[in-house]
Formats: structure tokens, sequence, C-alpha cells
């Protein structure tokens, strides 16, 4: 199976910072990739998919680049509303892994 | 407005069996793949099954591999998960998640998940 790591586990960050994620995968996957937001009792909600794509809905400071082996997410502006776990997650193959979560907490 | 419905969590003993539905609405059921993904408490998402639109292609991850079942009645709209000797670390929170087709890999069309129940929590302890 391929293996997702995300870094940091965790990060602390302001209210107006940029913040980047990285997700790293076992083997290529092209840019089969997703990020998704999760916050506390509820369900994880797509944010990017296909490494870099804006999924309808999500606000313009989420961005994603990457391809093959290592991915990014940035959020160019941190809001409150942001505070979460984020996950990656590939889906280049029929056994679809996530990374282990990156929590984003208040600084 | 699509959703996703989840039910048949609860409290089992080790060895026990459960069934989970979801039931989909806002949408045509019968033309998405589905999927169910669990997290244990304050852990990780771990993709669990797959099952394609019609029911003919299933896939499961190697940790429920011959415990659990995924099937779907596209007459009704609902999405199963039966999972049978449980055990301690399948205690977690089911979802079930609509699969949207993200592209072509050299192992088929592959997609990514767009729309998630609110989950169910499952929990296996004596």
């Amino acid at each position: 199976d391929i293996q997702m790591t995300q870094s940091p586990s965790t990060l602390s960050a302001s209210v107006g910072d940029r913040v980047t994620i990285t997700c790293r995968a076992s083997q290529s996957i092209s840019s089969w990739l997703a990020w998704y937001q999760q916050k506390p009792g509820k369900a994880p909600k797509l944010l990017i998919y296909k490494a870099s794509s804006l999924e309808s809905g999500v606000p313009s400071r989420f961005s994603g680049s990457g391809s093959g082996t290592e991915f990014t997410l940035t959020i160019s502006s941190l809001q409150p509303d942001d505070f979460a776990t984020y996950y990656c997650q590939q889906y280049n193959s029929f056994t679809w892994t996530f990374g282990q979560g990156t929590k984003v907490e208040i600084k | 407005e699509v959703q996703l419905v989840e039910s048949g969590g609860g409290l089992v003993q080790p060895g026990g069996s459960l069934r989970l539905s979801c039931a989909a609405s806002g949408f045509t059921f019968s033309s998405y793949e589905m999927n169910w993904v669990r997290q244990a408490p304050g852990k990780g998402l771990e993709w669990v099954s797959y099952i394609s639109s019609s029911g003919s292609t299933i896939y499961y991850a190697d940790s429920v591999k011959g415990r659990f079942t995924i099937s779907r009645d596209n007459a009704k709209n609902s999405l199963y998960l039966q999972m049978n000797s449980l055990r301690a670390e399948d205690t977690a929170v089911y979802y079930c998640a609509r699969e949207i087709s993200g592209g072509i890999t050299i192992f088929g069309p592959v997609g990514y998940f767009d729309y998630w129940g609110q989950g169910t929590l499952v929990t296996v302890s004596s």
C-alpha cells in the first residue's frame, strides 16, 4: 500500500499567518491527491482534489500544489474558522490511504 | 442537497456483529461509487471498503478483509456494512462517503470523496 506522511503533526499559528502543510507519498501518485479539513466531532470536508483543484465553495485562501511524491497545502492568511485538522489522501489505487493528519492550533 | 445519514452503530461485545446503514438522498445514488471510512477515537482516518455503482466491484482494507461485507441497494438508495467477528480495534466512528471520479490511473478509474455522512459510532467492548 502507498504510505502518506504529513508534516508537521501539529502547527501553532496566529490569525493572518501563512501556513503550509506537507504530504509525502511513499511512491509516485501523479496528481491523485486530495486534502480534507476536519473539525472536532464533524465529518471531513473536501478542500482540494487532483493536488491543486479547489473544491467549489472553498475559500481561495486555500491552495494545493505538487505532483509525484511531494505535495503541499497552503492557507495564505489563516482565519479563525481554519483551526482544524487537515488530512491528505491519495487516490492513485484502489486502496485509498490518508496521512496521519496535521492539527492547526491557535498560537 | 446531498445527504448521507449513517445508522446502526452501538456497543457490541468482541466477536459480535453489527450492520451499519447509510441512507443517501439528493443525488442519483445508483450512479456513484461509495466507500466506508472509519476513525478510531483521537486517531486519523482509515479507508475501510469500496463498492462500485452497480455493486459488481468491491475492495476491502486488509484490516477488515474476511470479516466485513459491503453492499448496496440502489432501489432503496442505501449503502450497508455488515461487520462480523468484531474486535476492540474496530472501535471507531464509521463514515459513508460518496466517491467522485477523479480520473484514470494505471489501475483504472479512481476517485476522491466529495460528500461524507455525519458518522455512526461503533464501540467494541465487553
